[in-house]
């Protein structure tokens, strides 16, 4: 079975811009998050998207937003790029349960290194 | 809020030696548990997992028992070798009501090298 995909895996964008990532789950998988990784802060959680639905968000401002299709497959977008969003940003699926929707371990793509200049 | 603390690193050993990386927890519920491993240019690997309390999670040699009395979750490997060689993460999945969905919360990694 496939892998959680992300692409682009290197992207180098400019101060103001806005950039779209995308992200395909492992097959089977319904819900994707997405976390943002960097050196001075870790590892933190931006947004979980289930069934084409945000349940879940983290403490990022509105330029963070994300959407998920009806395959699963999401993307997120970052617009007004500020130099504080250059990161690793990864994406994760989980084999949500069927009836509760619950979720447990997650299964995360290479990411997508994101540099702002 | 929910927290995540492991020990401090970077952890430098010799080849063949014992591992030992603490993981301790803060959550308002009952949280899984995870560790997950990130070589160099790649994403997380999920390590290992435990679901409720002395559950041990183990994969390739690496294990760590839930321990709900202490919140712990200490990753231990009894002989490491130079392909351990890492940054290891420890992580909860709980939210707000007690409810599994996709959001981990970490700490804030190890870096592990191993020398021959």
């Amino acid at each position: 079975k496939a892998g959680v995909t992300q692409t682009p895996r290197y992207l180098i964008k400019t101060r103001g811009q806005q950039v779209t990532l995308s992200c395909s789950p492992i097959s089977g998988h319904r819900s994707v998050s997405w976390y943002q990784q960097t050196p001075g802060q870790g590892l933190q959680f931006l947004f979980e998207y289930f069934s084409e639905t945000q349940r879940n968000k983290g403490n990022f401002p509105g330029r963070f937003s994300g959407r998920q299709f009806s395959n699963s497959r999401s993307e997120m977008n970052v617009s007004t790029l500020e130099l504080g969003d250059s990161a690793l940003y990864l994406c994760a699926s989980s084999l949500a349960l069927a009836t509760t929707g619950l979720v447990y371990e997650q299964y995360f793509g290479p990411g997508t290194r994101l540099t702002v200049t | 809020g929910n927290s995540v603390t492991q020990m401090e690193g970077p952890v430098t050993l010799s080849e063949e030696a014992f591992l030992t990386i603490n993981c301790t927890y803060t959550a308002t519920g009952y949280p899984s548990l995870f560790w997950y491993v990130q070589y160099p240019g790649e994403g997380l690997q999920l390590l290992l997992k435990a679901t409720k309390a002395d559950d041990k999670g183990s994969n390739k040699g690496f294990e760590a028992t839930y321990r709900k009395e202490t919140t712990s979750f200490h990753l231990e490997k009894g002989s490491v070798q130079v392909s351990d060689s890492a940054v290891y993460f420890c992580a909860l999945n709980l939210n707000a009501g007690g409810t599994s969905y996709g959001k981990l919360t970490f700490g804030q990694g190890t870096i592990l090298t191993v020398h021959p």
